[in-house]
């Protein structure tokens, strides 16, 4: 079985700062790692992923991810926050063995203060 | 990257009425995809996989009989709320993942490409 963990359901932080959303999973085979965005009454997009290789993934808008074995964690982060990164973000794992649906963490809403 | 489309985006129905949500894939085929529910401030909850040409397969506690799929052709799955209550007012959303494999299994690495979700309001 796997599972995801979102620390933080809320995280508010000032336009320009770091943005770090937590995320740690569970999983008894190598997973493969998502992180996924979401405006208000619309579907899921991707970020970016980790699935084999570097441990330290870039993704769209300026986000990036590290994917780190030892504290079962892939935290989503960015060095200077913009108004328009104002949304919900999803932690999701995977993986090649089981069902093929992802499995999403509670989600962390994020504001950005002007 | 690959496009999802589901409608309609908004519904608004009668208690005890039926509705029937479409999710498409447009530039790809996919012989199996999914369905989320999605209630207010929270994650997204997998309702069910969707198998073409085959039966769904529905997660524990979700009714197969009032939560109807069928997944006719590689690019269309439908869910249809049947007999439609308050409490199934929801944001539902659809995904497929490209480089279909079997419906478990190999793949796992693959991309997720998600509708633009329904959210059904049931008054």
């Amino acid at each position: 079985a796997q599972s995801v963990t979102q620390l933080g359901s809320h995280v508010s932080v000032s336009e320009g700062a770091l943005v770090l959303l937590r995320c740690n999973y569970s999983s008894s085979v190598p997973p493969y790692l998502f992180w996924y965005v979401q405006y208000p009454n619309q579907g899921l997009q991707l970020l970016l992923k980790y699935t084999t290789g570097a441990t330290l993934v870039k993704g769209i808008n300026g986000f990036e991810a590290e994917f780190k074995k030892s504290e079962t964690s892939f935290h989503l982060t960015k060095p200077s926050a913009h108004m328009s990164d104002a949304a919900e973000y999803f932690c999701a794992v995977s993986s090649d063995t089981g069902r093929r649906a992802l499995t999403f963490g509670s989600g962390t809403r994020l504001q950005v203060q002007p | 990257g690959a496009v999802v489309s589901q409608h309609p985006s908004r519904v608004i129905c009668k208690s005890g009425t039926s509705v029937k949500i479409e999710c498409r894939s447009l530039d790809f085929q996919a012989t199996t995809m999914f369905w989320y529910r999605q209630f207010p401030k929270q994650s997204l909850m997998l309702m069910a996989t969707s198998n073409e040409g085959s039966k769904a397969t529905y997660e524990q506690g979700v009714e197969k009989d009032k939560f109807l799929i069928n997944h006719a052709s590689l690019t269309l799955s439908t869910l249809t709320v049947t007999s439609a209550h308050p409490e199934d007012s929801s944001f539902y959303i659809c995904s497929a993942r490209v480089g279909q494999g079997a419906a478990r299994g190999a793949g796992g690495s693959t991309e997720a490409f998600f509708g633009q979700g329904t959210r059904l309001t049931v008054v």
